[in-house]
């Protein structure tokens, strides 16, 4: 599976939208972008994920540029209960092995 | 929303005992998963299984971790002979069929805490 690479952390104000940067220049054509976050030490919770197209769903939205090298989570609206660790996971295991790294820790400031 | 039920939240035990972690499913989901994560490190991959067999394992699942389904609904990871270094949360998921797009769904963890 492809690596990913995101920035350690960021700040966003509440209500406003965040933007998570990812980096996965080695993504081959069958893999799946996905986004998890992990609040607190809860276990890791699914947001979206996509192919190539960009995504939308209640909770974020997921653009993915044509290249697929790169991809950005967007919260619109953030809210305190967004704070968080961000994790961007490429993935093409028919058996569902994702494998994490570091992600991105989201703090949601008033 | 369904959800994967994880229990107990906490466990404690002495080293070298056997513990077994206990996990419900989403009930129509086929592929059962654990993952594990040590204060503060990544989560890491620890075991696949589907059709009453283990389909991937990573190197952490070495002798002494287990997987079974024993009923319909259950699904446990078993640890041998605990040791220090197996104190982390335990992470059960599942989902409901095979391929890459398809979501995991995770369970809130048992914390595991080795003396």
């Amino acid at each position: 599976d492809a690596k990913t690479t995101q920035p350690p952390s960021m700040d966003c104000a509440e209500g406003r939208a965040a933007n998570l940067p990812c980096n996965h220049s080695t993504i081959s054509g069958n893999e799946y972008v996905y986004w998890y976050r992990q609040i607190h030490s809860q276990g890791p919770q699914y947001i979206i994920h996509g192919l190539k197209n960009n995504e939308t769903n209640e909770m974020a939205s997921l653009i993915i540029t044509e290249d697929r090298k790169s991809s950005t989570l967007i919260l619109p609206h953030a809210t305190l209960r967004d704070t968080a660790v961000y994790y961007c996971i490429v993935s093409s295991s028919n058996t569902g092995k994702l494998i994490f790294g570091q992600g991105t820790t989201l703090q949601v400031k008033p | 929303e369904p959800e994967v039920t994880q229990t107990p939240s906490h466990q404690v035990t002495q080293m070298g005992q056997e513990v077994i972690l206990r996990c419900v499913p989403i009930s129509n989901h086929l592929y059962f998963y654990w993952y594990r994560q040590i204060l503060g490190q990544k989560v890491e991959f620890l075991v696949s299984f589907y059709n009453n067999e283990i389909s991937e394992k990573s190197e952490i699942f070495d002798d002494q971790f287990s997987v079974e389904r024993p009923d319909g609904s259950n699904f446990t990871l078993k640890i041998r002979s605990t040791k220090l270094e197996d104190s982390a949360m335990y992470f059960c998921a599942s989902r409901v069929d095979q391929g890459a797009n398809e979501k995991l769904f995770f369970g809130s963890g048992t914390q595991l805490s080795v003396l």
